[in-house]
């Protein structure tokens, strides 16, 4: 089976500060999407942002980057100049084979608190 | 268009009873999936609608639950002889493009107690 893991249950991050929330996948495909999403307490799951495998760069918006690396499949997630909003449970996400590549398998999620 | 609503938000049953949640997605989205997500976890991937054909069902989707999507419009995802494992938040997400690329569209979930 295809597999995202996410080895840190919770983080904490002091308000202004920067944080990394890690990801690795599992895939013999060389052409696929890599996700974040983000799911605030009591409040649907929304997209943060998004990578194309085959693109060098590594994705930004605004607070929000990715550091991908395809040979380690690894897809961290930093958070710079965090704010009490960005408080939510972080899941990472892409289409394995699991779901025919139809549909996203996503990871067990960290707990991201914000310490004012 | 408020995005993808779904109905009811909570609904505690009995074991062995049916229950049976409705998702409306955003109106011109084609696509159309259904999660589940227990305590804790990420969402797990549960079937996918393409307008009106179920086009892929995952290995947690037991007999016991059968999903439609007549019209291609709303989706409803039944389920019969509830068991307390079945006790989770049912998650429907949307998009109008391939999954694989673009962007879900997730509602804010119907939560299941089963006691």
């Amino acid at each position: 089976a295809q597999t995202v893991t996410q080895s840190q249950p919770e983080m904490s991050v002091q308000e202004a500060e920067t944080v990394t929330l890690s990801c690795t996948y599992d895939t013999s495909e060389s052409d696929y999407y890599l996700f974040w999403y983000k799911q605030p307490p009591s409040r649907q799951m929304i997209l943060v942002i998004r990578q194309e495998a085959y693109k060098q760069q590594n994705a930004t918006e605004n607070r929000f980057s990715v550091n991908f690396q395809k040979a380690a499949k690894s897809f961290s997630l930093k958070i710079s100049d965090s704010q009490l909003g960005d408080a939510a449970m972080y899941f990472c996400a892409f289409p394995s084979m699991d779901t025919g590549r139809r549909a996203l398998t996503f990871g067990s999620g960290t707990r991201l608190q914000v310490q004012p | 268009d408020t995005g993808v609503s779904q109905d009811p938000r909570h609904k505690i049953t009995k074991r062995g009873q049916n229950v049976t949640f409705r998702c409306d997605p955003i109106s011109e989205h084609n696509r159309l999936y259904w999660y589940r997500q227990t305590l804790g976890q990420g969402p797990e991937f549960l079937t996918y609608f393409q307008n009106e054909a179920q086009l892929e069902k995952s290995r947690l989707l037991s007999d016991r639950f059968s999903a439609e999507r007549p019209k291609g419009s709303f989706s409803t995802l039944e389920i019969q002889r509830t068991e307390q494992g079945d006790s989770a938040m049912y998650l429907c997400a949307s998009t109008d493009r391939a999954s694989n690329t673009g962007e879900l569209f997730f509602g804010e979930g119907s939560r299941l107690t089963v006691l």
